[in-house]
């Protein structure tokens, strides 16, 4: 089973920001909680990864909880290109072990 | 650039005939994965490879076989035995030596007719 649990689904209107949760109330205290989203009939793409300071990219913000049991990613200004399923996984980050992908969050973008 | 490379990107076959699905990455990777993608659903694993010449069962591994012979190369072999074959295909890489995670290639959506 997937370690971590997110929403199925959530809509946000174009040009705000969307805050789609995670929760890995099981993360250990050497795994990463990464993210990545999927554009349909595409490979999964890399977004932004964290241990537990708060990180920005050109793409995303990562909010990670002090107790790391949860975390948000936030795209700030969503656009319709962003309409896709978002998959939050953790995992050790200098590891080859293999990693359950869960179902994700199907994010719809609206004009 | 480097990358992984899955072809073809659509691939029909005949009920009872095996097919094998393609999986190139240019990125030194030790590491390479596959999975499987019905539709609404995540990714549920494969098979992987660690190293040349050894690799482990997913959750799912009934009915497809893999050969890594190569660092390169991760075939994948969809055999008459896998019950219900059509998916999207995804392979994937990891260095297991930075933070980047995976890096996935394009998909092969396999249709058995």
């Amino acid at each position: 089973d997937a370690k971590t649990t997110q929403p199925p689904s959530m809509d946000c209107a174009e040009g705000r920001a969307a805050n789609l949760p995670c929760n890995h109330s099981t993360i250990s205290g050497n795994e990463y909680v990464y993210w990545y989203r999927q554009i349909h009939s595409q490979g999964p793409q890399y977004i932004i990864h964290g241990l537990k300071n708060n990180e920005t990219n050109e793409m995303a913000s990562l909010i990670i909880t002090e107790d790391r049991k949860s975390s948000t990613l936030i795209l700030p200004h969503a656009t319709l290109r962003d309409t896709a399923v978002y998959y939050c996984i953790v995992r050790v980050a200098t590891s080859y072990d293999k990693v359950i992908f869960g179902p994700g969050t199907s994010l719809s973008v609206i004009p | 650039d480097g990358g992984i490379t899955q072809s073809p990107k659509y691939l029909f076959r005949k009920e009872g005939q095996n097919v094998t699905l393609s999986c190139e990455q240019n990125l030194n990777h030790d590491a390479m994965y596959w999975y499987r993608q019905d539709p609404g659903q995540g990714l549920r694993l494969i098979y992987y490879s660690q190293i040349v010449n050894d690799f482990q069962k997913g959750d799912i591994a009934e009915g497809y076989s893999v050969s890594r012979e190569k660092k390169e190369s991760f075939p994948l072999t969809v055999t008459s035995a896998q019950k219900n074959p059509t998916a999207f295909y995804l392979c994937a890489s990891s260095p297991g030596t930075d933070y980047y995670g995976y890096t996935f290639g394009s998909g092969t959506r396999l249709t058995v007719v």
